[in-house]
C-alpha cells in the first residue's frame, strides 16, 4: 500500500494569512493526488483532484501543487468557512490511502 | 442534484455481520463506481472498496476476506456487508461515488455503526 504522510498534524493560522499543507506519498503517485475538507460532523469534500485540478465550484484560493511523492495545498487567504480538517488521497493505485489529517485552526 | 443516504442499524454485536445500505436520490447508477468508506472515531479516513454498476467490485485486501458488496440499479442502491466484526471495525461509514473508481467526488452524510455487546 502507498503511505500518505501529512504535515503539519495541527497549523493555527489567522483569516486572510497564507496556509499551506504538505502532503508525502512513500512511492510516486506522479500526480494522481486529491485533496479534500471535512468539518465537525460532515462528510470530507472534494477540492481538488490531479495534484491541482480544481473542483467545480470550490473558491480560487485554494490550490494545490506538486508532483511525484511531494505536494502541497495552499489557502491563498482563509475565510472564517476554512478553517477545517484537511485530508490528501493517493488515486493512483489500490488501495486508495490517505494521509491522517491536518487540522487548520484559527489562531 | 444526486444525493447519497446510507441506512442500516447503528448498533451490532461482535462477531456479527454488519449490514448497510445507500440508496443514490436520482440519476442512473451506470457508469460510476460505488464505494464505501469509513472514519473510526476521531481519526482518518479507511477507503473499504467499491462496486461498478455492472456488479465488479474492488476490496481493501485488509478488509477484503470480510467485505461483500452488491448493486440493484433497479432501485438506486448498493450495499455494503462486513462480517466478524470487532470494536475496531467501529466507525461513520460513508457511501460514495466515485470518478473512475478513484476520486471521491459525492459522499453520503455518513452513519455511524457501534461495535458493542
Amino acid at each position: 500500500d502507498i503511505q500518505m504522510t501529512q504535515s503539519p498534524s495541527t497549523l493555527s493560522a489567522s483569516v486572510g494569512d497564507r496556509v499551506t499543507i504538505t502532503c508525502r506519498a512513500s512511492q510516486s503517485i506522479s500526480s494522481w493526488l486529491a485533496w479534500y475538507q471535512q468539518k465537525p460532523g460532515k462528510a470530507p469534500k472534494l477540492l481538488i483532484y490531479k495534484a491541482s485540478s480544481l473542483e467545480s465550484g470550490v473558491p480560487s484560493r485554494f490550490s494545490g501543487s506538486g508532483s511525484g511523492t511531494e505536494f502541497t495545498l495552499t489557502i491563498s487567504s482563509p475565510q472564517p468557512d476554512d478553517f477545517a480538517t484537511y485530508y490528501c488521497q493517493q488515486h493512483n493505485s489500490y488501495p486508495l490511502t490517505f494521509g491522517g489529517g491536518t487540522k487548520v485552526e484559527i489562531k | 442534484q444526486v444525493q447519497l443516504q446510507e441506512s442500516g442499524p447503528g448498533l451490532v454485536k461482535p462477531s456479527e455481520t454488519l449490514s448497510l445500505t445507500c440508496t443514490v436520490s436520482s440519476g442512473a447508477m451506470n457508469s460510476y463506481y460505488w464505494s464505501w468508506i469509513r472514519q473510526p472515531p476521531g481519526k482518518g479516513l479507511e477507503w473499504i472498496g467499491y462496486i461498478y454498476y455492472s456488479g465488479s467490485t474492488n476490496y481493501n485486501p485488509s478488509l477484503k476476506s470480510r467485505v461483500t458488496m452488491s448493486v440493484d440499479t433497479s432501485k438506486n442502491q448498493f450495499s455494503l456487508k462486513l462480517s466478524s466484526v470487532t470494536a475496531a471495525d467501529t466507525a461513520v461509514y460513508y457511501c460514495a461515488r466515485a470518478v473512475g473508481g478513484t476520486v471521491i467526488s459525492l459522499w453520503g452524510q455518513g452513519t455511524l455503526v457501534t461495535v458493542s455487546s
